[in-house]
């Protein structure tokens, strides 16, 4: 079982570009979760999904959108990236109380 | 929404000496809190856990308290290891709302040998 894995693992973009970070689970979880990392402010909500086909928003969604097309997936898109958005993204997932994380995405955005 | 407060945000001792970080949270309706231990370089891994129910619980050398009233946890660890150095993250979670995770602000312990 490889858990959680997170593609890509660094990635440095420009204002203004686009980019999508893929989430993968292979324990058929229904509970999927993006989080994002600052120093100081621990892991925040950005959004999750409670099945295939569903997203909801977190606690700072503003300027990313998800998509659910398949159970094992969970996309994260910045259509237009803002040097705000540097950060490390993790991605988890659940089912029960236990969230499993991913390994981490570290994302400049200069 | 929910607001935890965690301290302090570093935390230095000695190999050997227990540690203890604390966490505050402001909504009486959350009743599961976690504790994720976080190696550099890696993501958060669950380390020990607490029910709203419960009000100690212990597992080898790691313990969590829990004070439904005051609204706090506290993270104790016990003869400290080299290898316990991280950074540890509390949690609040209303169970039954999709488990949505509010964290703390970390602590980041360093155990000297």
């Amino acid at each position: 079982n490889a858990g959680v894995t997170q593609t890509p693992k660094f990635r440095v973009l420009k204002t203004g570009q686009s980019m999508t970070l893929l989430c993968a689970q292979d324990m058929n979880h229904e509970y999927m979760y993006w989080y994002r990392q600052d120093p100081g402010m621990g892991l925040r909500l950005i959004h999750y999904s409670v099945g295939e086909g569903t997203t909801a928003k977190g606690e700072v969604p503003d300027g990313y959108n998800v998509s659910r097309l398949k159970k094992q997936n969970f996309l994260l898109g910045l259509e237009s990236a803002a040097p705000s958005q540097t950060s490390v993204y993790f991605c988890a997932s659940g089912e029960g109380t236990e969230q499993f994380f991913g390994p981490g995405t570290r994302l400049t955005v200069l | 929404g929910e607001n935890v407060e965690q301290h302090p945000s570093t935390l230095s001792v000695q190999e050997g000496d227990s540690a203890v970080i604390k966490c505050t949270y402001s909504d009486s309706a959350s009743n599961y809190f976690p504790w994720y231990k976080q190696e550099l370089g890696k993501g958060p891994q669950l380390i020990i856990d607490i029910r709203s129910n419960v009000g100690e619980k212990k597992d080898q050398r790691i313990a969590v308290t829990l004070n439904k009233t005051a609204k706090h946890f506290s993270l104790h660890i016990t003869e400290t290891q080299p290898e316990d150095s991280a950074v540890y993250f509390c949690a609040a979670v209303y169970l039954y709302n999709f488990n949505k995770f509010y964290f703390g602000s970390g602590t980041k312990l360093n155990v000297k040998p």
